[in-house]
């Protein structure tokens, strides 16, 4: 059993929706990380948050908006997506975000479908 | 530019033997880290191995041994003794420099299908 999960495991969404991707972890880790994994392309970090505070942003559209109220607990909130939006939502966490090794632990990910 | 490279989109092992996933990397910061994730249908991501750029020796865990060959700045992932449950997407990953953290750089994948 993960100790990241995720939810929904699935959503598919229309353009003018608004939605919201849950990650919660149960490490007891002080960093969190949205990835987005589209078909044929490499993961893409879209953010990072550090104790709860947003460390990083990488260039991610306003339509992304993420949330962490503590440090289990991850947001991601979606609205006007569009269907280049569609991919897999890779929710991880880390003991820290300096850590050494850089082991990651990741949820098993939100499919998420805009039409 | 910090990249991973990930040259093989796919490929066939048999069941019981060894196979090896290409990795390569460029960074131009001398502390760096290489990993290795696998990412069954599930869409989980699991960490398999870490090889830091001052290691002396080639990282291995279990059935896992990373084949660093820094010169040629490659990372590849060698699996023993394969098993059906190792059929998987595998990623390598790669901290450009220590400043990075855990925000790690990717490679595309290689798909891995082993054959009874």
């Amino acid at each position: 059993e993960t100790g990241v999960t995720q939810t929904p495991r699935h959503l598919v969404m229309g353009m003018t929706n608004k939605k919201s991707l849950k990650c919660e972890q149960h490490l007891g880790h002080n960093a969190m990380y949205w990835y987005k994994q589209s078909a044929k392309k490499p993961l893409e970090l879209m953010f990072v948050y550090s104790l709860e505070e947003r460390v990083e942003n990488n260039s991610v559209p306003s339509r992304f908006s993420p949330e962490c109220p503590n440090s289990s607990h991850l947001f991601l909130h979606l609205h006007t997506l569009q269907p280049e939006d569609s991919a897999l939502y890779l929710c991880a966490s880390s003991q820290d975000e300096r850590g050494i090794t850089g082991e990651l632990f990741f949820g098993e990910g939100s499919r998420l479908t805009v039409l | 530019a910090q990249k991973i490279t990930q040259t093989q989109p796919g490929m066939f092992v048999q069941e019981k033997e060894a196979v090896t996933l290409d990795c390569t990397y460029d960074t131009s910061d001398p502390s760096y880290g290489l990993f290795w994730y696998k990412q069954p249908s599930s869409g989980e991501m699991i960490f398999l191995i870490y090889q830091g750029s001052y290691d002396q020796q080639n990282a291995t865990e279990g059935r896992y041994s990373l084949n660093f060959q820094k010169a040629r700045k490659s990372a590849n992932l060698v699996i023993s003794a394969s098993q059906l449950g190792d059929s998987a997407m595998y990623f390598c990953a790669m901290r450009p420099s220590m400043e990075y953290g855990n925000k790690l750089v990717f490679g595309a994948g290689t798909i891995l299908r082993v054959k009874s």
